[in-house]
């Protein structure tokens, strides 16, 4: 079985520019997060969505964050524009649905460097 | 949320077990303890979970106690592959059952 996949695995802009992430989750999968993991910290939760409604974007910066799930499959993730504090490994994840039994799966994370 | 208190860093020798130990005193009788661990520069796996039960899987074994206040994360036999930062994390039984990680404790398998 196919994990989740995530594109670019790096990516190096300068601040104020945009930026967008990539993510497939693992087939039949119909619950998917992104997470933001600063250097030295556990990730924190951006936003979940279950198919392609928004679930929990309580934790999501949307003055310059943005996430989609069009057609309920992949995701992006837009940053727009990027400050210097954004610079961490942006982790998508996916689960079967939203049950405590359901285990959530990552993919490799990109890092984003913004200088 | 149930929050989840881990020692910062342990070490264990290689071939030997390692035991690592989470607080979760203000578990709820319907949230899962998880454990994860993030190798470097890796995305973080999932190890093992549990409700009330002992459970073994083909990685390690989750101990919980009977007041589910506490558990631990046992693997059997360690090698260097194993030292990453492993996370106990108490999953919310709510809409959204997040992952809410803290800082996880950093285990070092030395030679």
């Amino acid at each position: 079985e196919a994990g989740v996949a995530q594109s670019p695995r790096y990516k190096i802009i300068e601040k104020r520019q945009s930026v967008a992430f990539w993510c497939n989750p693992i087939s039949g999968h119909a619950t998917l997060y992104w997470y933001q993991q600063i250097l030295g910290q556990g990730p924190k939760l951006l936003i979940q969505f279950q198919n392609n409604g928004v679930v929990d974007d309580s934790q999501l910066p949307k003055d310059r964050f943005s996430a989609e799930r069009l057609k309920g499959v992949d995701s992006t993730l837009k940053i727009q524009p990027a400050k210097l504090e954004d610079s961490a490994v942006y982790l998508c994840a996916s689960s079967l649905g939203t049950s405590p039994r359901d285990t959530q799966y990552f993919g490799p994370g990109t890092r984003l460097t913004v200088l | 949320d149930a929050k989840t208190t881990q020692p910062p860093s342990m070490d264990c020798a290689e071939g030997r077990a390692a035991n690592l130990p989470c607080n979760h005193s203000t578990i709820s009788g319907n949230e899962y303890v998880y454990w994860y661990r993030q190798i470097h520069s890796q995305g973080p796996q999932y190890i093992i979970h549990g409700l009330k039960n002992n459970e073994t899987n083909e990685m390690a074994s989750l101990i919980i106690t009977e007041d589910r206040k506490s558990s631990t994360l046992i693997l059997p036999h360690a090698t260097l592959r194993d030292t990453a930062v492993y996370y106990c994390i108490v999953r919310v039984a709510n809409a959204g059952n997040m992952l809410t990680f803290g800082g996880g404790t950093r285990l070092m398998v030395k030679p």
